[in-house]
């Protein structure tokens, strides 16, 4: 069965450095990867996706992600963080059917916070 | 365009009461899916609705869970009797069921149980 881990449930950045928030997800088939965010009292919004194209994926807000297939992993970085980006970051998991609907598995989340 | 509608956006009620949830999806997204997040963790798949069929229910307790979406479209999530465990929030999600699953989320219902 596939799953995700997210590294620290809680990281701290100051404001223009680099962000990095960890994930390795574990799937016995290719596997379709998202990151979303959630900011308070909110929904969670679609950050990038990877759906096994290139492996250096762009998203919104100047965040990417790169699937690394050998060490099973889908980091989400930014180069340098601004206050709005603090809220709290989510990886997700589904599985390439190659057409179907794999439901999705979250991980735990990371709240991201940003100092000033 | 719109996005995924829910309501109430906050509920208080006392354990063993009956309390419902509405969801209203983006329009000609046929895909609806009912999370339940519990504080501190990712959302956790309860249903899911292709049209108005169930595709997947297996962690939805059924015991005391129960969701329909009767024409395609809307659906409502329902616990009878709540219970302290279910302090949650309760998120509905709507894809258009195109390859990549990408999903819409809705803001949330954040339910207390006292």
């Amino acid at each position: 069965a596939q799953s995700v881990t997210q590294l620290g449930s809680h990281v701290s950045v100051s404001e223009g450095a680099l962000v990095l928030l960890r994930c390795n997800y574990s799937s016995s088939v290719p596997p379709y990867l998202f990151w979303y965010v959630q900011y308070p009292n909110q929904g969670l919004q679609l950050l990038l996706k990877y759906t096994s194209a290139a492996t250096l994926v762009k998203g919104i807000n100047g965040f990417e992600a790169e699937f690394k297939k050998s060490e099973t992993s889908f980091h989400l970085t930014k180069p340098s963080a601004h206050m709005s980006d603090a809220a709290e970051y989510f990886c997700a998991v589904t599985l390439n059917y190659g057409g179907s609907q794999g439901n999705l598995i979250f991980g735990k989340g990371t709240k991201l916070s940003v100092k000033p | 365009e719109a996005g995924v509608a829910q309501s109430p956006r906050y509920k208080i009620i006392e354990k063993r009461q009956s309390v419902a949830f509405w969801c209203n999806p983006i329009s000609g997204h046929a895909t609806l899916y009912w999370y339940q997040q519990i504080l501190g963790q990712g959302p956790k798949l309860l249903i899911q609705f292709q049209n108005n069929g169930v595709v997947d229910d297996s962690q939805l307790p059924k015991d005391r869970f129960s969701a329909e979406r009767l024409k395609g479209v809307d659906s409502t999530l329902k616990i009878q009797p709540a219970k302290l465990e279910d302090s949650a929030v309760y998120l509905c999600a709507s894809s258009f069921s195109g390859k990549y699953n990408e999903q819409f989320f809705g803001p949330g219902t954040r339910l207390t149980v006292l």
